[in-house]
């Protein structure tokens, strides 16, 4: 049962360059998200997917870019890296996005550091 | 605008008893959501309250007010692998979850 996987998992980068971080679920959940976490604040959304071809914004889109051309897969990318993207970044997933009680599942995270 | 405040550090003793707080402020509310965050980890979920009450799980219960904009989670007979963040979040109108900074809880022997 391999859930929901990220790449890499540690990414060291310089400012300007595009970065890509890979999520992938096994469950064929229909809802997919991405957040970032940073000391002091609660998770933020980034993006979420209510499925394949359909993505939306968050609360903090700005500089990344989503796709979600395949159910099972939803990449991130930093079209131009910043040092104000420096994070833990986090894919998770979830069945349905709106039932009550609907848990989200998290991948195991991709620290990224911009220097 | 939307707030979640929970307390940002806890130290407890092992074996004791820990009631973590949470109080929020969102448009709308459809259900409340804790987990637990080991450093360096993944969140994974503890519990789930939608209506007022209290929620029982093992050692582990969650309590929620609606009406106040209240929600504790409850650890009983504490071991030192709980030792984690504890995130509280709520689910607006507009079924998105708020999250809160999270509780650092330290287990001292």
């Amino acid at each position: 049962d391999a859930g929901i996987t990220q790449s890499p998992r540690y990414k060291i980068t310089e400012t300007g360059r595009q970065v890509t971080l890979m999520c992938h679920q096994t469950w064929s959940h229909s809802y997919m998200f991405w957040y970032r976490q940073d000391l002091g604040h609660g998770l933020r959304l980034i993006y979420y997917s209510a499925a394949a071809d359909i993505t939306d914004k968050g609360e903090v889109p700005d500089g990344y870019v989503v796709s979600r051309s395949k159910t099972e897969n939803f990449p991130l990318t930093l079209e131009s890296a910043t040092r104000s993207q420096t994070s833990v970044y986090f894919c998770a997933s979830s069945e349905r996005g709106a039932d009550s009680g609907n848990t989200i599942y998290f991948g195991e995270g991709s620290w990224l550091t911009v220097v | 605008g939307q707030n979640i405040d929970q307390p940002t550090e806890m130290t407890a003793t092992e074996g004791a008893i820990v009631q973590i707080n949470c109080t929020y402020q969102t448009s709308g509310f459809n259900g409340l959501f804790w987990y637990q965050q080991h450093a360096g980890e993944a969140p994974t979920f503890l519990s789930y309250n939608v209506l007022d009450g209290l929620e029982e799980k093992g050692r582990f219960s969650s309590f929620l007010s609606r009406s106040k904009g209240y929600s504790y989670l409850l650890l009983k007979e504490l071991q030192m692998k709980d030792s984690a963040s504890y995130l509280c979040a709520v689910r607006d109108s507009n079924y998105q979850l708020i999250w809160g900074a999270g509780t650092k809880l330290i287990i001292k022997p």
